[in-house]
């Protein structure tokens, strides 16, 4: 199986700070990488995928990059909306595996 | 508008059986291939699952391979997830969720999820 890694675990943030969320795989995925959002209580939303495609109505100041095994996250001007949990998930491979996730919270 | 909405969770004793319900509205069911992905309360995501779009291949995580059964209902627009020999580490919150790109694995909506929850 194709173990995901996030770093941070948790980020403290302000609002209006640039913030970058790292994902690493163990090996390769090419670009067959996705983020979600999920705020406590509710289902994961589709942020990014393949992995710099900003999914419809997600907001610009998202943005993904990357490729092989190393991709980040970066939100440009942290919103109050943007507090939640962040996980990415590969889809080069059955199984499809998320990495732990990312809590990003009000500094 | 594009939504999955599941139902059937519940307590259930060890060894027990259970089977969710997922219902999509608003898009072409019969096109897409459909998954299960669950999350205990507090922890991260767990890909379960996924169905095909016409039912005949099917994908398991070890953690379910031979308890689990997804299928689904074209007619009912209803994809199903039959537990079987539950145990405790299967409580969790299940969600369904659509295949946004014609099976490659991005999830997109999820439905709220359902709760199952193990327990004696």
């Amino acid at each position: 199986d194709i173990q995901m890694t996030q770093s941070p675990s948790t980020l403290s943030a302000s609002v209006g700070d640039r913030v970058t969320i790292t994902c690493r795989a163990s090996q390769s995925i090419s670009s067959w990488l996705a983020w979600y959002q999920q705020k406590p209580g509710k289902a994961p939303t589709l942020l990014i995928y393949k992995p710099s495609n900003l999914e419809s109505g997600v907001p610009s100041r998202f943005s993904g990059s990357g490729s092989g095994t190393e991709f980040t996250l970066t939100i440009s001007s942290l919103q109050p909306d943007d507090f939640a949990t962040y996980y990415c998930q590969q889809y080069q491979t059955y199984p499809l595996t998320f990495g732990p996730g990312t809590k990003v919270d009000i500094k | 508008e594009v939504q999955v909405v599941e139902s059937g969770g519940g307590i259930v004793q060890p060894g027990g059986s259970l089977r969710l319900s997922c219902v999509a509205s608003g898009f072409s069911f019969t096109n897409y291939w459909m998954h299960w992905v669950r999350q205990v309360p507090g922890k991260g995501l767990v890909w379960v699952s996924r169905v095909n779009s016409d039912g005949t291949n099917t994908k398991y995580a070890d953690s379910v391979k031979g308890r689990f059964t997804i299928s689904r209902d074209n007619a009912k627009n209803t994809v199903y997830l039959q537990m079987n020999s539950l145990r405790g580490e299967d409580t969790a919150v299940y969600y369904c969720a659509r295949d946004r790109f014609a099976g490659d694995g991005v999830f997109d909506p999820w439905g709220q999820g359902t709760l199952v929850t193990v327990s004696s």
